[in-house]
């Protein structure tokens, strides 16, 4: 089946530590999106990324890190220039700018 | 800068009632309306999607439609069912990307 697949589904990161969260898809999609969810706020952009070897901010890309050398692939970086990184990561992918969205599973990750 | 809005926050309604979501978003000019399903600690499931040249899709029991110009969608759910119980998200693309509401928290009582 296709879909797009988040790992690990849970990650704690110590103070300090750049940690990277992995997103994959077998969609053949063009268009991957890296969005962070807080309690009680909406989803809020990150990066994205419409074709291989290219990507760009989103609204909140402060202390994050993406690459796309893959088509499958869009990992992201949370570095330690991230102050406050607690929060639930969700990776998507969509055929293109305007289409419909696929979400994987999410990750959360916690600062210990 | 497109702004999305959900009301109500949370909804609960004994099982068997037929219920509805609202989204308003500010900029009329987009590409479509997307509604998700979304289980605690989980990712979002897509219910629906809408393009901007179409009034209304459905899928079994939900129903959505949207009135570009007014700037609203709404979320049908018939006769609904203590597994409705999840938050709905509703989400517009336009020129920029996909926005996003806060969600309606659902519950349904048995």
């Amino acid at each position: 089946d296709g879909g797009i697949t988040q790992s690990p589904k849970y990650l704690f990161r110590k103070e300090g530590q750049n940690v990277t969260l992995s997103c994959e898809q077998n969609l053949n999609h063009d268009a991957m999106y890296w969005y962070r969810q807080d309690p009680g706020q909406g989803l809020r952009l990150i990066y994205y990324s419409q074709i291989v070897n290219d990507f760009q901010k989103g609204d909140i890309a402060e202390g994050y890190s993406v690459s796309r050398e893959k088509k499958e692939s869009f990992p992201l970086t949370v570095t330690s220039a991230q102050k406050n990184p607690t929060a639930f990561y969700l990776c998507a992918s969509s055929i293109n700018r305007g289409g419909g969205y696929t979400f994987g599973s999410g990750t959360r990750l916690t600062v210990v | 800068k497109q702004e999305v809005t959900q009301i109500p926050a949370a909804l609960s309604v004994p099982e068997g009632e037929n219920l509805v979501l609202n989204c308003s978003f500010t900029d009329s000019a987009i590409y479509n309306l997307q509604w998700f399903r979304q289980d605690p600690g989980k990712g979002l499931t897509s219910l629906l999607l809408i393009q901007s040249s179409q009034r209304e899709q459905t899928s079994g029991r939900l129903n959505a439609s949207l009135d570009k110009s007014s700037g609203r969608s709404t979320l049908y759910i018939a006769a609904s069912q203590p597994g409705d119980s999840a938050t709905y998200l509703c989400a517009v693309i336009d020129n920029n990307d996909m926005r996003f509401g806060a969600g309606t928290r659902l519950t349904v009582k048995p």
